[in-house]
This record gives C-alpha cells, sequence and structure tokens, in this order.
C-alpha cells in the first residue's frame, strides 16, 4: 500500500535551515509529481512546492521562493524539501503527498512533520 | 493567485441531514477543483476530484457538482466520520491554493 512519511522537523531559530524528507512506497515513485503543504497550528492548508515526475520542472509559493528548494532522490525514494532562512511565519506541519496521475490533487498524504521556528 | 473562499466557515448538522458546502474562485477555474476532509489530527483525504469525480473509495454519499467559480459538495446523510474539516483545492492555474476550509460539526 502506498505510504508516505515524513521526517526532519524540530525546533529551529530564525534564520536558520532545516530539510524535510519524505520517504515514498508502494508505487512506482518515478512516474508521479510530489508536493509539499504546510498547515500553521489551528490554521488551513497552504500550498508550498512541487517536483515533477521526472523532477524538471519546479515550482513554489511566493512566500517560499528563494529559501526553500525541493528536490527527490530516485534511489532513496524520497522528496525533499531544503528550508532555508526561516521565519517564524513558516512554523506549521509539513505534509507531503503523491500526485492522483495526471492531476495536481494529493491521492495520498503523509502524516506530517512539526517545524517550530523561535528563538 | 486564484483565490478560494468557502462557505458558511461553520455549519451545525445532526446525523442523517444533507450538508452543503460551497466554494467560490475569484476567476474560473473550469473544473479544476478538489475536495478533502480532514478529520483531528489527521491528513487531509481527498475526496471529489475535477468537481464532480469521486476518488477512490470515497462512498456515493458524497458527490461534487459546479464549474467556472461556483462548486458543491453535497454530503447526503451525514455519518459520525463526517464531522470534521472540509477544503476545496484548485489546480486551474499556479500557485496551487485551497480555500479556508469549512467546519462541519455536530448539532
Amino acid at each position: 500500500q502506498v505510504q508516505l512519511v515524513e521526517s526532519g522537523g524540530g525546533v529551529v531559530q530564525p534564520g536558520r535551515s532545516l530539510r524535510l524528507s519524505c520517504a515514498a512506497s508502494g508505487f512506482i515513485f518515478s512516474n508521479y509529481g510530489m508536493h509539499w503543504v504546510r498547515q500553521a497550528p489551528g490554521k488551513g492548508l497552504e500550498w508550498v512546492a512541487v517536483i515533477s515526475d521526472d523532477g524538471t520542472d519546479r515550482r513554489y509559493a511566493d512566500s517560499v521562493k528563494g529559501r526553500f528548494t525541493i528536490s527527490r532522490d530516485y534511489s532513496k525514494n524520497t522528496v525533499f524539501l531544503q528550508m532555508n532562512s526561516l521565519r517564524p511565519e513558516d512554523t506549521a506541519v509539513y505534509h507531503c503527498f503523491k500526485e492522483k496521475r495526471g492531476y495536481s490533487y494529493g491521492d495520498y498524504w503523509g502524516q506530517g512533520t512539526l517545524v517550530t521556528v523561535s528563538s | 493567485e486564484i483565490v478560494l473562499t468557502q462557505s458558511p466557515a461553520t455549519l451545525s448538522l445532526s446525523p442523517g441531514e444533507r450538508a452543503t458546502l460551497s466554494c467560490r474562485a475569484s476567476q474560473t477555474v473550469s473544473n479544476y477543483l478538489a475536495w478533502y476532509r480532514q478529520k483531528p489530527g489527521q491528513a487531509p483525504r481527498l475526496l471529489i476530484y475535477d468537481a464532480s469525480n469521486r476518488a477512490t473509495g470515497i462512498p456515493a454519499r458524497f458527490s461534487g457538482s459546479g464549474s467556472g467559480t461556483d462548486f458543491t459538495l453535497t454530503i447526503s446523510s451525514l455519518e459520525p466520520e463526517d464531522f470534521a474539516v472540509y477544503y476545496c483545492q484548485q489546480r486551474s492555474n499556479w500557485p496551487i491554493t485551497f480555500g479556508q476550509g469549512t467546519r462541519l460539526e455536530i448539532k
């Protein structure tokens, strides 16, 4: 069965960096685009970034452009989110999701990893 | 970016009743709209995609309709597990955007 497991969250000071991982299993990883979405405590969903199935196309929300980088490792079936210059407003649970093939909708989601940016 | 506005913010109903949730887009998204349900402490689950298609394993009590800028999610007869937060999402234009959510609570 499809599984997505995020890791790498934690408490970090403003201005520092963190790298999140999303380990995927149960499907052909190279066939699907992968996304990151975040949810601040008690708030709604905010889309963050996407990487295409072949890794050639990457897009970002304006709120993270220039600070976050999405990448993927096909040998490890893992997608990453490198987060630099973190701000308190980046505090959230970060979920990855697998696209429904051919659509930019999430048909499988991970449970998320909490990132807290605080001094 | 396309803004999705969901209404009402909170809907109070009883099990067995019919629920109607709305999502309005700031510009046309054609039929490129999905609905998700998020239970407390869980990840969202895809219910409806491209406005009216039920996702795999989603029961028939869930239906979606609409196109352009106005969309509706209908739950024909509420089950206990349906009391949760619902989000709409558009994929018509980048960036992908979500509505702010509708909380469906037990009356």
